[in-house]
């Protein structure tokens, strides 16, 4: 099975350009997280959601960032306009439903490397 | 709001020794997860541990979930190089989907 899919791996943009971060969760997963890592600040949850409703968007840092999930193979989270503290990795993770009797095991994708110029 | 710190923030030790790092919390935790992350790549689970006072060993690592559940410990035997990469815990609530991570501590095994 292929796990999750993010794109790109890494992307280098200019100050006040919108990016867009794109994640293909696992088939049959009900829940998508979105986080962001960085030295400073660890691994910090931005969003999640429910089968495509977004639950949780606490973490979210300002309303330059958004996220959607049109569709339960597809999530995006887009950054606009982008600034230079926005560098960082960008995790995209899925997992099952713990009301299911699973132990909230989240997959994670290989991340996003975005650097802002 | 719950909070998961772990210690040592980092590590650095020689190849041969033993290591425990600690995730302590105030709060309670239906059960907790150990990842391990290498660089350029998404945590990975470890293991999870469920029970109050649950001790569960892969290979050369034991994990130990606290009585109270709020605390756990991640020991490591005779430390390779291999086991170099940084160390997260993550609580989870009651049904929330959600994970508390904590902090992460960076472990490196010098030969």
């Amino acid at each position: 099975d292929a796990g999750v899919i993010q794109s790109p791996r890494h992307e280098v943009t200019e100050m006040g350009q919108e990016v867009t971060l794109r994640c293909k969760p696992i088939s049959g997963h009900d829940y998508l997280f979105w986080y962001r890592q960085t030295m400073m600040r660890g691994l910090e949850l931005l969003i999640y959601f429910n089968n495509n409703v977004p639950i949780d968007d606490s973490g979210m840092p300002e309303d330059r960032f958004s996220a959607k999930m049109p569709n339960a193979s597809f999530s995006t989270l887009k950054i606009q306009p982008s600034e230079p503290r926005d560098s960082a990795v960008y995790f995209c993770a899925s997992s099952l439903d713990p009301g299911q009797g699973s132990t909230d095991t989240q997959y994670f994708g290989p991340g996003t490397r975005l650097t802002v110029l | 709001t719950q909070l998961l710190e772990q210690s040592p923030q980092f590590l650095s030790i020689q190849e041969g020794e033993n290591l425990t790092v600690y995730c302590n919390s105030s709060s309670v935790f239906s059960s907790l997860q150990w990842y391990r992350q290498e660089p350029g790549e998404g945590p990975v689970l470890l293991v999870t541990v469920v029970t109050g006072g649950e001790v569960k060993k892969l290979k050369r690592l034991t994990f130990q979930f606290g009585d109270a559940r709020k605390d756990s410990s991640l020991h490591i035997t005779a430390a390779q190089p291999g086991d170099t990469g940084l160390y997260l815990c993550a609580g989870a609530g009651s049904n929330t989907g959600k994970l508390i991570f904590g902090q992460g501590t960076t472990l490196q095994v010098k030969p």
